[in-house]
């Protein structure tokens, strides 16, 4: 089993959809967690970072839920230029580092 | 302020031979992580450096090593090189390790022939 594992898609969405992707982690170590989106042939850049009580930023909503070790994003209001691949991530913090990227989902939205 | 910072931007090697990368973070940034994204994958940590002591390792054989040096930029080494190590090379820097999300530099690709 991935440590972090994400559904690989693709999701083809309309433009002004509503879109949802989840990722769960298995290190329970986790403490830290970010959405990073790569477009192709690119580096990823941050999306946001992930907090228990949950984020907002724009368009786009992160959700943590610890109990169950999962993180989810919500884009509303899709736009062709949300097209991309989007990259879970789970840190440990303190002492010896760990970073596990998921496999990314990717998201193709169409006119 | 300049970015993530890594040369070469492309790189063709064959069977056996090493290769150096080198990565420069942004400034202030003193922590760099390493890592290597084949086609298809997500980037897969290799490892990661702070004030010049490493703070994390992944799964990748001995054939990989890095060091920091005093002005924070960090190389990436790799010894006899095998056609599964072609991939796309990610250098990351944040402040510090610890809960700080990762700015990432263009990687360099590398081909092995």
């Amino acid at each position: 089993r991935k440590e972090v594992e994400q559904d690989p898609g693709p999701f083809n969405v309309p433009e002004g959809a509503t879109v949802a992707f989840n990722c769960t982690y298995s290190n329970s170590a986790s403490q830290s967690f970010f959405w990073y989106r790569q477009d192709c042939r690119k580096e990823p850049k941050l999306l946001m970072s992930v907090y228990s009580s949950g984020n907002e930023d724009g368009r786009f909503t992160a959700q943590l839920n610890r109990a169950s070790q999962y993180i989810s994003l919500l884009i509303r209001d899709s736009k062709l230029s949300d097209s991309a691949t989007y990259l879970c991530v789970a840190a440990n913090s303190g002492g010896y580092q760990k970073v596990t990227f998921g496999t990314g989902t990717k998201l193709q939205v169409i006119p | 302020d300049a970015g993530v910072t890594q040369s070469p931007t492309h790189l063709i090697k064959t069977r056996g031979q090493h290769v150096t990368l080198r990565c420069s973070p942004i400034s202030g940034h003193k922590s760099v992580s390493w890592y290597q994204q084949v086609l298809g994958q997500g980037p897969q940590f290799i490892f990661q450096y702070y004030e010049k002591e490493e703070r994390g390792r992944g799964n990748f054989p001995d054939r990989f090593s890095a060091r920091q040096f005093p002005n924070y930029s960090s190389e990436l080494n790799v010894n006899a090189l095998l056609l599964g190590d072609s991939a796309l090379y990610l250098c990351a820097s944040s402040l510090v390790p610890d809960n700080q999300p990762q700015h990432f530099g263009d990687g360099t690709r590398l081909s092995i022939l």
